[in-house]
């Protein structure tokens, strides 16, 4: 079966503390993306990456972090600087960055800090 | 920067009912939109893909029109059943912005289907 995982599903941590979230895609495609989810807002985009070792800031990355070390991979790390971590974070893919390329999405990982 | 606008916020209708959703966007550059399904909890299901040249797409009992010079996209479901209650999201892809080439998403519009 082609499409996104995310891990886990629910997430739990303590003020303060740094927490990676997973995300991994076997559709082989280049460009993946991280949005954020918060009740009553419209999805919004933390980072973007369109190619392996290469990453962009998308709208509210700050406080946030992540890698493209391999193409199906594309890790975040959300970071004690991010004042309000609570939400619903959701991972996506497309063939490619520009073009009219549909998005895809993985289950998202509700993470909820105290 | 393109905003993205869906109405009614909620729906609520009783099985069988022909129904429309509606979304409309602020800057017409768009090379694409899709429409998403969102369940309580879960993550988005791509329904309907509109590419910028095209006016419409269809599948089994959706319809999806665009007319991309006033802004606006319809999502038309036939015949509502209660398996289709969840939360629509409508997106554009474009004009690139600092964000490059992703998604702008409506806030969506949750409907609820009754027996």
């Amino acid at each position: 079966d082609g499409g996104i995982t995310q891990s886990p599903k629910y997430l739990f941590r303590k003020e303060g503390q740094n927490v990676t979230l997973s995300c991994e895609q076997n559709l082989n495609h280049d460009a993946m993306y991280w949005y954020r989810q918060d009740p009553g807002q419209g999805l919004r985009l933390i980072y973007y990456s369109q190619i392996v070792n290469d990453f962009q800031k998308g709208d509210i990355a700050e406080g946030y972090s992540v890698s493209r070390e391999k193409k199906e991979s594309f890790p975040l790390t959300v970071t004690s600087a991010q004042k309000n971590p609570t939400a619903f974070y959701l991972c996506a893919s497309s063939t490619q960055l520009a073009g009219a390329y549909e998005q895809y999405f993985g289950p998202g990982t509700r993470l909820t800090v105290t | 920067k393109q905003e993205v606008t869906q109405i009614p916020a909620a729906l609520s209708v009783p099985e069988g009912e022909n129904l429309v959703l509606n979304c409309s966007f602020t800057d017409s550059a768009i090379y694409n939109l899709q429409w998403f399904r969102q369940d309580p909890g879960k993550g988005l299901t791509s329904l309907l893909l509109i590419q910028s040249s095209q006016r419409e797409q269809t599948s089994g009992r959706l319809n999806a029109s665009l007319d991309k010079s006033s802004g606006r996209s319809t999502l038309y479901i036939a015949a509502s059943q209660p398996g289709d209650s969840a939360t629509y999201l409508c997106a554009v892809k474009g004009p690139r912005s600092n964000s490059g080439y992703a998604l702008n998403f409506g806030k969506g519009t949750s409907l609820l289907v009754t027996p």
